[in-house]
């Protein structure tokens, strides 16, 4: 079963627009992290926040995490076409060792021009 | 360095053939990860490595087998292909936390 909800399924806004993404899971985790992908391509690691972390910044991208109400959000300010992608949310919930991921069903992320 | 890199892109199978996939990565990490991609269903993990010679399952492991024979190479098997297992299939590998991930094999069952 899928750990991860993301909300909104499908986003699209202007470039320059900033986009806010929301993750929500169900148990204890070690780390969150985001991913992105492009259409038919692999997943690429954006960023990762653990556990006794509340926010983090990288470039235009901000993530907080909120382990009280299990929730995460990914802001991209000052949005680009070429953020067009869909996001996924993953948590490493540190059970069985081997770092395993639990993925969200991911935001499609639309930047129009 | 090439990363990770997955054999073949993509291939149509009919209904009860066979077919291995292969993930190659160059980074000498430990632990491996064979995921599948369904519409609407983000990533569940079928089976991963923890180092040359281990396997473990995943989340949704039946219908493959997988060897790790090498360090470098993680295979994934499906032995009587059907059509449920129609999908994109990703590799990955990570040294500590962060994941990396091949460009994905399509795979259609007919």
């Amino acid at each position: 079963s899928q750990q991860g909800e993301e909300d909104p399924q499908a986003l699209s806004i202007q470039e320059g627009e900033n986009a806010t993404m929301n993750c929500s899971y169900k148990t204890s985790i070690n780390n969150l992290q985001w991913y992105r992908q492009n259409s038919g391509r692999g997943l690429v690691h954006l960023i990762l926040i653990r556990s006794n972390e509340r926010e983090k910044h990288s470039g235009r991208l901000r993530v907080t995490l909120d382990t009280s109400k299990k929730s995460s959000s990914l802001l991209i300010t000052a949005s680009r076409a070429a953020d067009t992608a869909s996001y996924f949310c993953a948590t490493d919930g540190g059970s069985g060792g081997g770092n395993k991921l639990t993925f969200g069903t991911g935001t499609q992320l639309k930047v129009e021009l | 360095n090439a990363g990770v890199t997955q054999t073949p892109k993509f291939r149509v199978l009919k209904t009860g053939q066979s077919m291995t996939l292969l993930c190659a990565q160059d980074m000498n990490h430990e632990y491996m990860y064979w995921y599948r991609q369904d519409p609407g269903m983000g990533l569940r993990l079928i089976h991963y490595s923890v180092g040359e010679g281990t396997t473990a399952k995943g989340e949704v492991p039946d219908g493959y087998n997988v060897s790790r024979l090498k360090k470098q190479n993680f295979l994934l098997g499906l032995e009587s292909a059907a059509p449920s297992q129609t999908s994109v299939y990703f590799c990955a590998s990570s040294y500590i936390e962060t994941q990396y991930f091949g460009p994905g094999t399509r795979l259609l069952v007919l």
